[in-house]
């Protein structure tokens, strides 16, 4: 079975600060694949990024990243210079080959102000 | 989330009575899941469609609790005899044919928020 584990609940932060958001999966499976998606306070869920197991290459999209660490069973996410527009729920998903579920963190809802 | 329809937006239904949720998928795909967002609870898979097939309903609650991939149309999520439990928002997305293994993304829609007084 696959777990993904979003250890911070809510993080507040000041416009313009850095804030990095945690996840930690599990799996027995040697290939999968690494979601992030935002929900802001409309509802949506918008996709953010995808990774697969195979590629460690981190990925930076203006302001932001992502940090893939095999070794932790980690895939962390950075945003640099945050915004009010930022304000929102983030979660992790995982999903392992020749499956099609996504297994979803319980969510960081992140608070920006100005 | 480019281009996977969901209506009604919000839904309002009284105890026992029916809910329908509908949702189409972005063009040219025809793999469909539903994900439920219950409070407190995080988004859980609930089933699993192709066209006209359901390939995996493992999430979906025994009772009361149906989906449906027509040939033509969208898909249909339907609750009947709804509880307050029920309340919830409730997610469509779909890949494309290859599934998540050849590199495709699961899309979501903007959900449909179901309260059930």
């Amino acid at each position: 079975a696959q777990k993904v584990t979003q250890a911070q609940t809510e993080i507040s932060v000041v416009e313009k600060e850095d804030v990095t958001l945690d996840c930690v999966y599990e799996t027995r499976d040697t290939t999968y694949y690494l979601f992030w998606y935002k929900q802001p306070p409309s509802g949506e869920l918008v996709f953010l990024i995808r990774r697969n197991s195979f590629d460690e290459q981190n990925e930076i999209s203006g302001r932001y990243s992502w940090n893939f660490q095999k070794s932790t069973s980690s895939f962390n996410f950075t945003i640099t210079a945050s915004q009010v527009v930022d304000s929102a729920v983030y979660f992790c998903a995982l999903s392992v080959f020749n499956d099609y579920k996504l297994s979803f963190g319980a969510g960081t809802t992140v608070t920006v102000r100005a | 989330n480019a281009g996977v329809m969901q209506n009604p937006r919000h839904l309002v239904r009284r105890r026992g009575q029916e809910a329908r949720l509908r949702c189409s998928p972005m063009k040219g795909h025809s793999h469909v899941y539903w994900y439920r967002q219950l409070p407190e609870e995080g988004l859980k898979f609930m089933v699993y469609l192709q066209k006209e097939n359901i390939i995996d309903e493992s999430g979906m609650p025994k009772e009361r609790f149906s989906a449906e991939f027509p040939k033509e149309g969208p898909s249909i999520l339907r609750i009947q005899q709804v509880v307050r439990g029920d309340s919830a928002a409730y997610f469509c997305a779909s890949s494309p044919n290859q599934g998540l293994n050849s590199g495709n993304t699961i899309y979501f829609g903007e959900g449909s928020w179901l309260t059930v007084v």
